[in-house]
């Protein structure tokens, strides 16, 4: 088993559409975690930090569920500029990133 | 944040030889790792990169494959040796400030070994 598994994907939405990556960790020591997002042929960016109690960034909202060792990332009202993979990242104490597979979402108009 | 300065951006090698990756942070930093990502796939660690010390690679990398050096706490640099086409790849450094704060990464360096 992966010790961070995402959605296979890829998805494909409509622009307006409301979409939901999950994602699930192995590691129930690991302390912290993010959501990055990575262009075709460019190095991965922070999109967000994902914190027990919810975080919100304007359409971006993530959520970490730690009984479950369960992260979830929603966008609202999806624009063409949304399409890319998004990567789930957990980090260990050791300060080490694990990262997911990535999911992709498209973005049509 | 932190500014990464990795070099080169890309190259086409021989197979057999070896290639030296550079990454310039600017500002000190606490962790610095060098990861590996083969086409369409996600990223993998290949070792952590300690300052005066010889690096902690991760199951399934060696130091005689991928010697890394970190001779201070901003400069790094990853060497691929005794190319094959399947070291083909992009590289990537990353930095972190901090135990459990986010990772910045450099622009990655697109590795084609023929």
């Amino acid at each position: 088993r992966k010790e961070v598994e995402q959605d296979p994907g890829p998805f494909n939405v409509p622009e307006g559409a409301t979409v939901a990556f999950n994602c699930t960790y192995s590691n129930s020591a690991s302390q912290s975690f993010f959501w990055y997002r990575q262009d075709c042929r460019k190095e991965p960016k922070l999109l967000m930090s994902v914190y027990s109690s919810g975080n919100e960034d304007g359409r971006f909202t993530a959520q970490l569920n730690r009984a479950s060792q369960y992260i979830s990332l929603l966008i609202r009202d999806s624009k063409l500029s949304d399409s890319a993979t998004y990567l789930c990242v957990v980090n260990t104490n050791a300060g080490k990133s694990t990262f997911g597979d990535g999911t992709t979402l498209t973005v049509k108009p | 944040s932190a500014v990464i300065s990795q070099k080169p951006s890309r190259d086409i090698c021989q197979r057999g030889t070896s290639l030296t990756i550079q990454c310039q942070v600017d500002s000190q930093v606490t962790m610095m790792f060098w990861y590996r990502q083969q086409p369409g796939q996600s990223l993998t660690l290949i070792a952590t990169a300690n300052q005066g010390s010889e690096a902690t690679y991760e199951s399934g990398f060696v130091i005689d494959k991928f010697p890394i050096s970190r001779p201070n706490l901003t400069f790094s640099t990853l060497t691929v040796s005794n190319m094959s086409p399947e070291d083909s790849s992009i590289y990537l450094c990353s930095v972190t400030g901090h135990l459990n704060t986010e990772a910045f990464f450099g622009q990655g360096t697109r590795l084609t070994v023929v």
